[in-house]
């Protein structure tokens, strides 16, 4: 099994709606969630990062982490045809590494 | 401040060769990590270095080495290429600067083995 799961996609939604993204783990030590986004022939670049359980807001961006269920989430409010990327959630542990899911593609048609 | 620079972006190699690509951190990161992305695993960790010393190391056999210079520019090697090498190298680096420890990405060496 391994550390993260993620729906590798693709989604493809119209412009405006909510996206939900998510991904499962396995390891019960990691402390820190993220979330990043990558365009097309770029590296990744972090979007929003929790530490622990809760949720958190960035602008249309919300990322929730429930622990219990070893389950975490982003949502995208509005979305914008500028969206279309792929999405990997990771994790980090207390030995400063990091596990990250295979990503899903998005496309935010206008 | 200038990003990650990776070296080559693009690299074209054949079977049983070898390579060595090239990682630029941003100024004053001292941690440099080493990934490697392809479509059906992700990104998979391969090694950190931290002051020119390898802290943590992923599941990758022992033809994927590294190190870190003292102006924390880090290579990564892989000797005699397979098939299944070809992929995505991304190299990141951070600061340790705050209590999270946000990487940054380079935009990757993109390797192809023939």
């Amino acid at each position: 099994q391994k550390e993260v799961e993620q729906d590798p996609g693709p989604l493809s939604v119209p412009e405006g709606a909510i996206v939900s993204l998510n991904c499962t783990y396995s390891n019960s030590a990691f402390q820190y969630f993220m979330w990043y986004r990558q365009y097309s022939r770029k590296g990744p670049e972090l979007l929003m990062y929790t530490y622990s359980s809760g949720n958190k807001e960035d602008g249309r961006f919300t990322a929730q982490v429930d622990k219990s269920s070893k389950y975490i989430s982003l949502f995208i409010r509005d979305s914008q045809p500028s969206d279309s990327a792929t999405y990997l959630c990771a994790m980090e542990n207390t030995g400063n590494q990091f596990y990250f899911g295979t990503g899903t593609s998005l496309t935010v048609i206008p | 401040k200038a990003g990650v620079t990776q070296t080559p972006r693009y690299l074209i190699k054949t079977r049983g060769q070898q390579v060595t690509l090239s990682c630029s951190p941003i100024s004053g990161h001292r941690s440099v990590s080493w990934y490697q992305q392809t479509p059906g695993q992700g990104l998979q960790f391969l090694f950190e270095y931290f002051s020119e010393t390898q802290r943590n190391k992923g599941n990758f056999p022992g033809r994927f080495s590294g190190r870190q210079f003292s102006n924390s520019r880090s290579e990564m090697n892989v000797s005699t290429l397979e098939l299944g090498d070809s992929a995505l190298y991304l190299c990141a680096s951070s600061s340790f600067s705050s209590s999270y420890n946000e990487q940054f990405f380079g935009p990757g060496t993109r390797l192809t083995v023939l």
